[in-house]
């Protein structure tokens, strides 16, 4: 069973371009988390996703930044119009549905983004 | 709002010797409490997890407990080696997972 995957694993994006992250959950696990690792700063929670539903966005930047699972394919974070403060590692962890966010989370490796 | 604390943010020791790593919360309303490592540019490895209803879990040479009432948790590892070089990060769930900002330990050989 594989485990969480995300891709890219590195992404260099220039100011002002867009960046698209993805993250395959889990075989069986239908809720997905997005964690945000700013250089020498713990992960932070950004958003919570059941398949095409946003159960809690309550981390995640009010502009610039949005999510989706939809009902076929990984889950996309898209970043618009990057700032050099959005470089960090972007982490995204899948579960079982059952107790919601109580549920253990699988880490995937995370991608690196780096704005140029 | 909870919020989770390392001590101390780094640390070295000679190999061999054994270690506490501390983890501090301020809400003691956690589902539970989770030790994980982190290496350089890598994802997350889960190495314990404590239920609020617990007081310690232990896998090979780690052991980590819990008291909720004092919002604290420490991680023990004994005879410590250069591959537990990495960066120990605590995680607390309450109805998300809050991380503190983690202990890099370096593991002289």
């Amino acid at each position: 069973n594989a485990g969480v995957m995300q891709n890219p694993r590195h992404l260099v994006r220039r100011r002002g371009q867009e960046a698209r992250l993805r993250c395959s959950p889990m075989k069986g696990h239908s809720h997905v988390y997005w964690y945000r690792q700013l250089p020498e700063e713990g992960l932070k929670f950004m958003v919570y996703l059941q398949k095409e539903n946003i159960i809690d966005e309550s981390g995640m930047p009010k502009e610039r930044f949005s999510a989706e699972f939809p009902k076929e394919g990984p889950s996309i974070l898209r970043i618009q119009q990057v700032v050099r403060g959005d470089s960090a590692a972007y982490f995204c962890a899948s579960s079982r549905p059952g107790q919601g966010a109580r549920e253990t989370q699988y880490f995937g490796p995370g991608t690196r983004l780096l704005v140029l | 709002k909870q919020e989770v604390t390392q001590i101390p943010a780094a640390l070295s020791v000679p190999e061999g010797e054994n270690l506490v790593l501390n983890c501090s919360f301020t809400d003691s309303a956690i589902y539970n409490l989770q030790w994980f490592r982190q290496d350089p540019g890598k994802g997350l490895t889960s190495l314990l997890l404590i239920q609020s209803s617990q007081r310690e879990q232990t896998s090979g040479r780690l052991n980590a407990s819990l008291d909720k009432s004092s919002g604290r948790s420490t991680l023990y590892i004994a005879a410590s080696q250069p591959g537990d070089s990495a960066t120990y990060l605590c995680a607390v769930l309450d109805d998300k997972i809050i991380f503190g900002k983690g202990t890099r330990l370096h593991i002289l050989p």
